[in-house]
């Protein structure tokens, strides 16, 4: 079953605006980790934020986590055509295991 | 990091063949993984490919469908066995890595159509 659900599911945006993804979670989380993949290519992974911590940044990205209400989100600031991608969040189970979550994808329009 | 390569990156495959899949990291890694994603959906865990012993699968997946070798720390196979229209999807090959192996780094995929 899948652990993160995402919303929103789609998200189309002008070249230089924010785009705002969320993610929330089910179980108990050591981490919760952030991928991109273009268009039915491999994943490339973000960023990770542990359990411990509330904000994070990489770049134009700043991800947020509120174990108390088991949610993530990804900002990705001043977005470019390039952007343009289904973003994921995944937490980790034992033995290293990815439960992911359904995606958003996200339009960057130049 | 690890840098992680798949071949093919695609075929199209006629019911009731077999499409065996091959993962190639260029270090050694401990932990791999075959994901599967059908067209439109996220990522599923199929099995970790555990080496010099066998694959441990995920509910829903099984050994006679998708055998898995690892013959070595750095290459995996997955065969997709006696495939029908429903095994088209993306699979793609992962492996843990990081300080502490929170991170996972995944292969390019295979995009895999059976008519």
């Amino acid at each position: 079953s899948q652990q993160g659900e995402e919303d929103p599911q789609a998200l189309s945006i002008q070249e230089g605006e924010n785009a705002t993804m969320n993610c929330s979670y089910k179980t108990s989380i050591n981490n919760l980790q952030w991928y991109r993949q273009n268009s039915g290519r491999g994943l490339v992974h973000l960023i990770l934020i542990r359990s411990n911590e509330r904000e994070k940044h990489s770049g134009r990205l700043r991800v947020t986590l509120d174990t108390s209400k088991k949610s993530s989100s990804l900002l990705i600031t001043a977005s470019r055509a390039a952007d343009t991608a289904s973003y994921f969040c995944a937490t980790i189970g034992s033995n290293y295991k990815l439960t992911f979550g359904k995606g958003t994808l996200l339009t960057v329009n130049p | 990091s690890a840098v992680i390569s798949q071949k093919p990156s695609r075929d199209i495959c006629q019911r009731g063949t077999s499409l065996t899949i091959q993962c190639q990291v260029d270090s050694q890694v401990t932990m791999m993984f075959w994901y599967r994603q059908q067209p439109g959906q996220s990522l599923t865990l199929i099995a970790t490919a555990n080496q010099g012993s066998e694959a441990t699968y995920e509910s829903g997946f099984v050994i006679d469908k998708f055998p898995i070798s690892r013959p070595n720390l750095t290459f995996s196979t997955l065969t997709v066995s006696n495939m029908s229209p429903e095994d088209s999807s993306i699979y793609l090959c992962s492996v843990a890595a990081g300080v502490s192996m929170g991170e996972q780094y995944f292969g390019p995929g295979t995009r895999l159509t059976v008519t």
